[in-house]
């Protein structure tokens, strides 16, 4: 069946380090993943998604990195700060255009 | 454009209760959502709305019934509310662009609590 899931809940790094949050997935027939944040009493926040024809993306200090023949999905958060402590999820389309099922999530701390 | 709005943000009710969460969304989506949100777990979905004039169940539909009232608005409505369906419920909506899939948007939430 669909499930996402992660590897670490948390994640504490120090200010300026990289982080690196992973994901994995078992629907091999998922094809769109989608990156969120959620800082606390909020909704989530969209920071990437990428598409299953592609192997990496690259934002603004954000990076995806998708590895379908492991189903694996991770985040890469370059010079990392302080106000990017929150927690991160991932979300899949399955075999669904209207569909996301999400990960638990892992909490990153940046710390000062 | 204030992107997908729910109301209210925070509700207290009675075991047996009954209330409807309301969400609007102002960005033209066919598609719209109710998840839930439990200490330490992801976003579970309960129902979605492909498209106008159309609901399916989600992960976790017991206890809940939707309606799509229109293009922009997707109501949840809880019956007889149990402790059980204490959460924080999410609104979300999104399109497909070119026929591929995009990101779906939420709103801040509702924090519901049953006692």
């Amino acid at each position: 069946g669909e499930s996402v899931g992660l590897h670490l809940p948390t994640l504490s790094v120090q200010e300026g380090d990289n982080s690196i949050i992973n994901c994995a997935y078992s629907n091999s027939a998922s094809d769109y993943f989608i990156w969120y944040k959620q800082e606390s009493g909020k909704g989530p926040q969209f920071i990437i998604d990428i598409r299953s024809n592609m192997d990496k993306r690259q934002g603004q200090r954000v990076t995806v990195l998708l590895n379908k023949t492991v189903k694996h999905l991770s985040l890469q958060i370059a010079a990392t700060q302080p106000g990017d402590s929150a927690v991160y999820f991932c979300a899949e389309n399955g075999d669904s255009n209207y569909k996301l099922t999400f990960g638990k999530g892992t909490l990153l701390t940046v710390n000062p | 454009n204030a992107g997908v709005t729910q109301t209210p943000k925070f509700q207290v009710l009675k075991t047996g209760q009954s209330m409807t969460l309301q969400c609007a969304q102002d960005m033209n989506h066919n598609s719209m959502y109710w998840y839930r949100q439990d200490p330490g777990m992801g976003l579970r979905l309960i129902y979605y709305s492909a498209s106008e004039g159309t609901t399916d169940k989600g992960e976790v539909p017991n206890g809940y019934n939707v309606s799509r009232l229109n293009k922009r608005e997707f109501s949840l409505r809880l019956e007889s509310a149990a402790p059980s369906q204490t959460s924080v419920y999410f609104c979300a909506s999104r399109s497909l662009r070119q026929g591929q899939n995009t990101e779906a948007f939420f709103g801040q939430g509702t924090r519901l609590t049953v006692v």
